[in-house]
């Protein structure tokens, strides 16, 4: 089955490009990719998603391996209202079913 | 409209209450979603429903009855729960009911069964 390993926390100074690592050494060829995260006391916020190409948005960039079994998702100057946790997901096909198989997060903290 | 809403904000229920969370979005979604998230873990998907009509059931027990009275309104009725259902709701909705598209979030109702 599908699955996502992301390290529990990392931490970042502000100003300074993050980066956020996944594996997903377990994916196939029809999983998308999807980053969402989650600010303190609110719901999770869509963040990036994509399938094999690096993709750009106006809040970050995703970056995925040529073998697709990894990715990382940049912010290019943190600032402290990137402090979140950070879900790495697989939009995947499951007993049938499409399912968003979801990592543990990664909690990013900002220093000012 | 870009949001979600979410009512009440916090709950405190008894084992033997009946309780009722509501949601609203005015997106013209057709998609909408229920998840529970317990302290630092990741949500975990509840049901959907697509055009009003339930569509993903994902093994609920039945003391959690959802509702969807019309394409902008979500409910999740609430009946004899345990301590261990004390979580935060959080809903969803999406332009249609494939994962391929954006969710947006509510804020969530921080549920406490005593």
């Amino acid at each position: 089955d599908a699955k996502t390993t992301q390290p529990n926390s990392m931490e970042s100074n502000e100003e300074e490009p993050v980066h956020l690592p996944c594996n997903h050494s377990t994916i196939s060829g029809t999983d998308y990719i999807h980053w969402y995260r989650q600010l303190p006391s609110q719901g999770p916020e869509y963040v990036i998603h994509g399938l094999t190409s690096n993709v750009n948005n106006r809040m970050a960039s995703l970056a995925i391996a040529e073998d697709r079994k990894s990715s990382t998702l940049i912010l290019h100057r943190a600032t402290l209202r990137d402090a979140a946790v950070y879900y790495c997901i697989l939009r995947a096909y499951q007993g049938g079913s499409e399912k968003l198989v979801f990592g543990k997060g990664t909690k990013l903290t900002v220093n000012p | 409209d870009t949001e979600v809403t979410q009512t009440p904000k916090h709950l405190v229920m008894g084992m033997t209450n009946k309780k009722s969370l509501k949601c609203e979005q005015h997106m013209g979604h057709r998609a909408m979603y229920w998840y529970k998230q317990k302290a630092k873990k990741p949500p975990e998907l509840m049901f959907v429903y697509s055009y009003e009509k339930l569509s993903i059931n994902e093994s609920v027990p039945s003391r959690f009855s959802p509702e969807c009275p019309n394409s902008s309104l979500l409910n999740l009725h609430l009946h004899a729960l345990q301590p261990e259902d004390s979580a935060l709701y959080l809903c969803a909705s999406s332009p249609r009911d494939t994962f391929s598209y954006e969710q947006y979030f509510g804020p969530g109702t921080r549920l406490t069964v005593t």
